[in-house]
């Protein structure tokens, strides 16, 4: 069974770059689509970007400008930088895998807070 | 590429049964069958409870069921137990390898 496992800085200062990785274990990355998802303390759920296993990206618009999703095969890795942080980047962030060509998250990591604040 | 709109709250009683709506346009859940819903717990990661607009994962209960209509998705829960209070949310794909979720409904059961 995948497990994902997100890692990285708890707590991150403003206007520098917020950067987490997800491991995965039980299956490898060298397949499906990795994507990551944050959630504001109280509020909802938003999708950030994914990246396949050949290194093909897709972003959030509203993020892209900020954001980096990257893969190490080597380590069945993925990573995110998000960059010039603020408060409002403030939240939990999973890393999750995209099912097939369906388009869903099946499989999520517990998720991790990360807090901007200096 | 905006959220997708759900209630904020709805509520039931043990046994019966609700429906929440998720309204996107026609550049997202209008224009695919790629509609999927999420529950989740307090505290806990988001478990996928239908894909595809109506499919269930194995392991999720056939009380809980999905479908569509136009530009509006709709996640129904029967029976309702109270495991089941969590919140919900839908989730589309918009089109240009980009994902949209809604806002979270929050269900309670009374």
């Amino acid at each position: 069974q995948v497990q994902l496992q997100e890692s990285g800085p708890g707590l991150v200062k403003p206007s520098e770059t917020l950067s987490l990785t997800c491991t995965v274990s039980g299956g490898s990355i060298s397949s499906y689509y990795w994507s990551w998802i944050r959630q504001p303390p109280g509020k909802g759920l938003e999708w950030i970007g994914y990246i396949y296993h050949s290194g093909t990206t897709s972003y959030n618009p509203s993020l892209k400008s900020r954001v980096t999703i990257s893969r190490d095969t080597s380590n069945n890795q993925f990573s995110l930088n998000l960059r010039s942080v603020t408060a409002a980047d403030t939240a939990v962030y999973y890393c999750a895998r995209i099912g097939g060509g369906s388009w869903d998250f099946d499989c999520w990591g517990q998720g991790m807070l990360v807090t901007v604040s200096s | 590429q905006s959220a997708l709109t759900q209630p904020a709250s709805v509520s039931g009683s043990p046994g019966q049964s609700i429906t929440i709506s998720c309204t996107g346009t026609s550049s997202d859940v209008g224009s695919y069958t790629l509609v999927s819903w999420y529950q989740q717990h307090p505290g806990k990661a988001p478990k996928l409870m239908i894909y595809e607009g109506s499919k269930r994962p194995s392991g999720v209960s056939n009380r809980f069921s999905g479908s569509k209509s136009g530009n509006t998705a709709s996640l129904t829960i029967s029976g309702l137990q109270a495991e089941d209070e969590a919140d919900y949310y839908c989730c589309s794909y918009a089109g240009g390898s980009t994902l949209v979720f809604g806002g979270g409904t929050k269900l309670a059961v009374l």
